[in-house]
């Protein structure tokens, strides 16, 4: 296993238009998260999933903001209507829910999106 | 409302030079998590601490958990250049345990000099 993948690596986008991120997880873990990053901020939570269920959104997920894990596998991420203030890193996590063996979250390398 | 606070923020040292950052977290969890981040790139774990008390050591760094003061250290030791970059510490978003995610704090950007 390779880790947390996340595709693209970079997104320029035009204000207004659609994104979608893409994240495939560590295979056993059985949940994911989506985190944004903020230059010079910590991460902050957006939502996570166990298997394909969507157990929490943040308040911060506008109605732009979907996420989705159809097959309990890969997630993805879209944002409808970009703003300037959606441009941040975007960040995927995956760990298997505690109790199970192990403790600790593995983080994907990020989607860099810039909104122009 | 869950609060993740490091200090400093920004510390510039030099090389050889010891020093410690703090967390403070509001929760009553007992797991802490401390990540590195270089610019432009994603989270490296470096610790996860789950029980008070919990002491743990990778080459110069060294980082420890007091659950009953809400607080953790990164401490490093000795300093080199390749330590530079801005450390996170989070913890898990509930404190009943199950893993749904964590509250980070906004980081200490390290700068090591020569």
């Amino acid at each position: 296993d390779t880790g947390v993948s996340q595709d693209p690596r970079h997104k320029i986008t035009k204000r207004g238009q659609n994104v979608t991120f893409r994240c495939d997880p560590i295979s056993e873990h059985n949940r994911l998260y989506w985190y944004r990053q903020t230059l010079g901020q910590g991460p902050e939570f957006l939502t996570y999933f166990q298997n394909e269920a969507q157990l929490e959104k943040s308040r911060l997920l506008s109605d732009r903001f979907s996420a989705e894990r159809p097959k309990g596998s890969f997630s993805t991420l879209e944002i409808q209507r970009t703003e300037q203030g959606d441009s941040a890193m975007y960040l995927c996590a995956s760990s298997l829910a505690f109790g199970q063996g192990s403790y600790g979250y593995t983080f994907g390398s990020g989607t860099r999106l810039t909104v122009v | 409302e869950l609060k993740v606070e490091q200090n400093p923020l920004f510390l510039s040292m030099q090389e050889g030079k010891n020093y410690t950052i703090y967390c403070n977290y509001s929760t009553t969890s007992d797991r802490l998590y401390w990540y590195r981040q270089d610019p432009g790139k994603s989270l490296e774990s470096l610790f996860v601490l789950l029980s008070n008390g919990a002491v743990k050591q990778e080459g110069r760094l060294m980082a420890s958990l007091d659950t009953k003061a809400r607080l953790s250290t990164l401490h490093i030791t000795a300093a080199v250049h390749d330590l530079s970059a801005t450390y996170f510490c989070a913890v898990d978003r509930s404190s009943g345990g199950g893993a749904d995610g964590l509250t980070f704090g906004k980081g200490t950007h390290l700068i090591i000099q020569p």
